[in-house]
């Protein structure tokens, strides 16, 4: 499965570092996500962008920054952050519309480790 | 807010054997999303529900979602060592089509051969 591409797969960094995530989607969506998952948690949403517009931003801490320049493009800009912040961090597209076109496809994920 | 909860939290069954895994909600379900997830890798969407009562299947998959759309079930026949991952079930509850799914916690299949 190629529509959504993550990178890089894994990424360890220490807690003064600043990295990006990349998200890449190649099935025609207008909507992106972000997502955290954490071992033994339910998936938390942290971004929504639609149309390139940011619609909902579920009290992430600002250490976490979005940014999305296109409807093919996500990313997860990262700073100072802590080490309970390390998890699978997932990327998903949609259409924009309702119904059955709200059906998210994620990408393989990136593996973050903060030191 | 919306609760997702999948039972069993794990299953061991033997290669061959039928199973179903059971996602519940505390609301009502306007859209009902299953998802399959390797160990560490993302979500591999599997089929969406609807309406009450509605039935889909795919391969050795079916998916339910009971009439009061409060509760789907996600059965497998003949398992074999491929069906083996977590389990995911998401929810939309508002009734619209909303961009913030609700998800369980999941239930780790493993299949012995």
């Amino acid at each position: 499965e190629t529509g959504v591409t993550q990178t890089p797969r894994h990424l360890v960094m220490g807690m003064t570092n600043k990295k990006s995530l990349k998200c890449e989607q190649h099935l025609g969506h207008n909507a992106m996500y972000w997502y955290k998952q954490s071992a033994k948690k339910p998936l938390e949403l942290m971004f929504v962008y639609s149309l390139e517009e940011r619609v909902e931003n579920n009290s992430v801490p600002s250490r976490f920054s979005p940014e999305c320049p296109n409807s093919s493009h996500l990313f997860l800009h990262l700073h100072t952050l802590q080490p309970e912040d390390s998890a699978l961090y997932l990327c998903a597209s949609s259409q924009a519309s309702g119904g059955a076109g709200y059906t998210q496809y994620f990408g393989p994920g990136t593996r973050l480790t903060v030191l | 807010s919306q609760e997702l909860e999948q039972s069993p939290q794990s299953l061991i069954v033997q290669e061959g054997k039928n199973l179903t895994i059971n996602c519940t909600s505390s609301k009502t379900l306007y859209g009902l999303y299953w998802y399959k997830q390797k160990y560490g890798e993302g979500l591999i969407f599997l089929m969406m529900l609807q309406k009450g009562g509605e039935e889909k299947s795919h391969e050795k998959i079916t998916a339910k979602l009971d009439e009061k759309k409060q509760q789907s079930s996600l059965h497998i026949t003949a398992s074999q060592p491929s069906h083996a991952g977590i389990y995911l079930c998401g929810a939309d509850d508002s009734g619209a089509g909303s961009y913030q799914l609700t998800f369980g916690k999941g239930t780790k299949l493993s299949v012995i051969p």
